[in-house]
């Protein structure tokens, strides 16, 4: 199975700051990768699929990037709402490996 | 509007067995690939199990394989997954999720989830 790691695995941070969690992949995945926020007691929500791709209704603050093993998602400028866990998914082969999270919250 | 709505969940016995289903609607659901996640207490996002829209093709997790069953009826726009030899490691929330497309992989829409305990 492929291995996702995500780091860092917790993070503060600052209303307007800039912050960019990474995922690898143990083996290059192309760029069949999604990532999603999840907040407390709520269900995941899709932000980027394919690497890069902003899901419909999703602020553009939120961007994805990288191909093959390395991957990131940046926050341009954090807003109190995107205090939240984000996970990475590789969706490029069974079984579908998440990355382990990263809690984003406030310093 | 999209929605998922799971259910089935419960307390159950170690050794036990559970039926969740998952209603979709808003959505040609026949036309989508539609997938398990769960989530144990305090824990990560766990893939669980994927199946195809047509139900050719059924993949699962290695911790659940041999022990849950994915399924779909196209007509009554509705997931399952069968969980049988329930173990403590196996509660948690699973939620139903969609594949944005046949062709690009992601989960766009999920269900609020529902919550397996597996207590004696």
């Amino acid at each position: 199975a492929i291995q996702m790691t995500q780091s860092p695995s917790s993070l503060s941070a600052s209303v307007g700051d800039r912050v960019t969690i990474t995922c690898r992949a143990s083996q290059g995945i192309r760029n069949d990768l999604s990532w999603y926020q999840q907040k407390p007691g709520k269900a995941p929500k899709l932000l980027i699929y394919a690497a890069y791709n902003l899901q419909s209704g999703v602020p553009s603050r939120f961007s994805g990037g990288g191909s093959g093993t390395y991957f990131t998602l940046t926050i341009s400028s954090l807003q109190p709402e995107d205090f939240a866990t984000y996970y990475c998914l590789q969706d490029y082969s069974y079984p579908r490996t998440f990355g382990q999270g990263t809690k984003l919250e406030i310093k | 509007e999209v929605q998922l709505v799971e259910s089935g969940g419960g307390l159950v016995k170690p050794g036990g067995s559970l039926r969740l289903s998952c209603a979709a609607s808003g959505f040609t659901f026949s036309n989508y690939n539609m997938n398990w996640v769960r989530q144990a207490p305090g824990k990560g996002l766990e893939w669980v199990s994927s199946i195809s829209s047509s139900s050719s093709y059924i993949y699962y997790g290695d911790s659940v394989k041999g022990r849950f069953t994915i399924s779909r009826d196209n007509a009554k726009n509705s997931l399952y997954l069968q969980m049988n030899s329930l173990r403590a490691e196996d509660a948690a929330v699973y939620y139903c999720a969609r594949d944005i497309t046949a062709m690009v992989s992601g989960f766009d829409y999920w269900g609020q989830g529902t919550l397996v305990t597996v207590s004696s």
